[in-house]
């Protein structure tokens, strides 16, 4: 069966730096590309960016530009989050999202989401 | 970006009854909609795609329609383990945005 599984709880100091990883089982890695959506508690959803994980190009939304970087270890099926120079406003449940494809023309969606990793940025 | 705007925010329900939740995109989305259900400590899951589709596995008390600017998304018979934040996301042009989600609770 499909699953996303996620790394664990983080707490860090404003400055300092995060890795997040999604570790896949079920599929063949390379075949979905690889997506992050941001939740801070108890408020909505904001996509961040994806990553493709047959070529590793990665893709960011506007407000995720500079600090944030998307990675693979595709030999470990892993898609991977770092974020550096850490804020207050990090603070928040981080999921890693497969990008499923259907019909034709191909219509894309999130299918397979992983449990989410909070982020708790506090000094 | 495209703004997604759902509403109402919250619902009080009781088991049984008919849902209705709208979503309205702040310009044309065509058919580039989904829905997520998202319950309490979860991570969401894919109900509805391209506005209308049930996702494998989907009971068919939950319906999508709409197209264009005005989407809406009910549950036909309401069960207790229904109670969840349901969020659209339109997919038609990047960034993909997602509403601000309405909460179905108790009455």
């Amino acid at each position: 069966q499909i699953q996303l599984v996620q790394s664990g709880p983080e707490l860090k100091k404003p400055g300092e730096s995060v890795k997040i990883s999604c570790k896949a089982s079920g599929y063949t890695f390379t075949d979905y590309a690889m997506h992050w959506v941001k939740q801070v508690p108890g408020k909505g959803l904001k996509w961040m960016g994806w990553i493709n994980t047959y070529t590793g190009k990665p893709t960011y939304a506007d407000d995720f530009k500079g600090r944030f970087v998307f990675s693979l270890e595709a030999s470990a099926s892993t898609a991977n989050l770092q974020i550096s120079n850490l804020k207050n406003e990090d603070t928040a449940n981080v999921f890693c999202a497969r990008c499923g494809l259907t019909g034709s023309p191909l219509y894309w969606y999130f299918d397979f989401w992983g449990p989410g990793t909070m982020v708790t940025v506090s000094s | 970006d495209i703004v997604m705007t759902q509403s109402p925010t919250s619902m009080s329900i009781s088991v049984g009854d008919r849902v209705t939740m709208n979503c309205k995109a702040s310009q044309n989305v065509g058919s580039n909609v989904d829905w997520y259900q998202q319950k309490t400590g979860q991570s969401p899951k894919l109900l509805i795609y391209k506005a209308s589709n049930r996702y494998t596995g989907v009971p068919d008390r939950f319906t999508g329609s709409g197209s264009g600017t005005d989407f809406t998304f009910t549950i036909s018979n309401m069960q207790a383990e229904d109670l969840a934040v349901y969020y659209c996301m339109q997919s038609n042009s990047y960034p993909p945005t997602f509403g601000g989600g309405t909460k179905l609770e108790l009455k």
